[in-house]
């Protein structure tokens, strides 16, 4: 079956940078559009960035473009995201999600930005 | 891109049928068929109930339905269920994707 993992959230504070991952299996992760989605607690969804089966075409979210980067590894099933110059309105819990229709989710990783 | 707007909260009886909407423009719900509806349960991650404003996933059940009339969207439970109690978000393509700000569903 499809099984999304993230992994990598954790309190870092303000300006700082963390890199999450997703490790796939159970599908074809290189036929696969994929994105990243957060919510932070108590609040609404967030789409925030998706990225090509083969990687080429890349699209952000306005709250990040410049601070996020989205990039996958089709040979190790993992899909990567790069976060940088963190604020504390990126705390949220980040999911990793197939594409187009966001049909399968991992089950998130917390990210706290804090001093 | 603004949010797609949801009423905060919807409620019915078991046996009932409610109706959450899901109102943007003609850039995004109104511009393309590509309208998706989610529920989500306290502390778990979202789940996929329609997609392509009418089709539903294998496994989801047919009391789930969407629908699409101009810039608003809507997705109706029918037969309304304990275990339907939950937050719902509606999602369009634009481009990029735009969330709905998200409906509480509560079954009386």
């Amino acid at each position: 079956q499809v099984q999304l993992v993230e992994s990598g959230g954790d309190l870092v504070k303000p300006g700082g940078s963390l890199r999450l991952s997703c490790a796939a299996s159970g599908f074809t992760f290189s036929d696969y559009y994929m994105s990243w989605i957060r919510q932070a607690p108590g609040k609404g969804l967030e789409w925030l960035s998706y990225i090509s089966s083969s990687g080429n075409t890349i699209y952000y979210a306005d709250s990040v473009k410049g601070r996020f980067t989205i990039s996958r590894d089709n040979a190790k099933n993992s899909l990567y995201l790069q976060m940088n110059s963190l604020r504390a309105e990126d705390t949220a819990f980040y999911y990793c999600v197939t594409t187009r229709t966001f049909d399968h989710w991992g089950q998130g990783t917390l990210v706290t930005v804090s001093s | 891109q603004s949010a797609l707007t949801q009423p905060r909260s919807v409620s019915g009886s078991p046996g009932q049928s409610v109706t959450i909407s899901c109102t943007g423009t003609s850039s995004d719900v109104g511009g393309y068929k590509f309208v998706s509806w989610y529920q989500q349960h306290p502390g778990k991650a979202p789940k996929l109930m329609i997609y392509d404003v009418t089709k539903r996933p294998p496994g989801v059940p047919d009391r789930f339905s969407g629908s699409k009339s101009g810039n608003t969207a809507s997705l109706t439970i029918s037969g309304l269920q304990a275990e339907d109690e939950a937050d719902y978000y509606c999602c369009s393509y634009a481009g990029s994707y735009v969330f709905g700000t998200g409906t509480k569903v509560t079954v009386l």
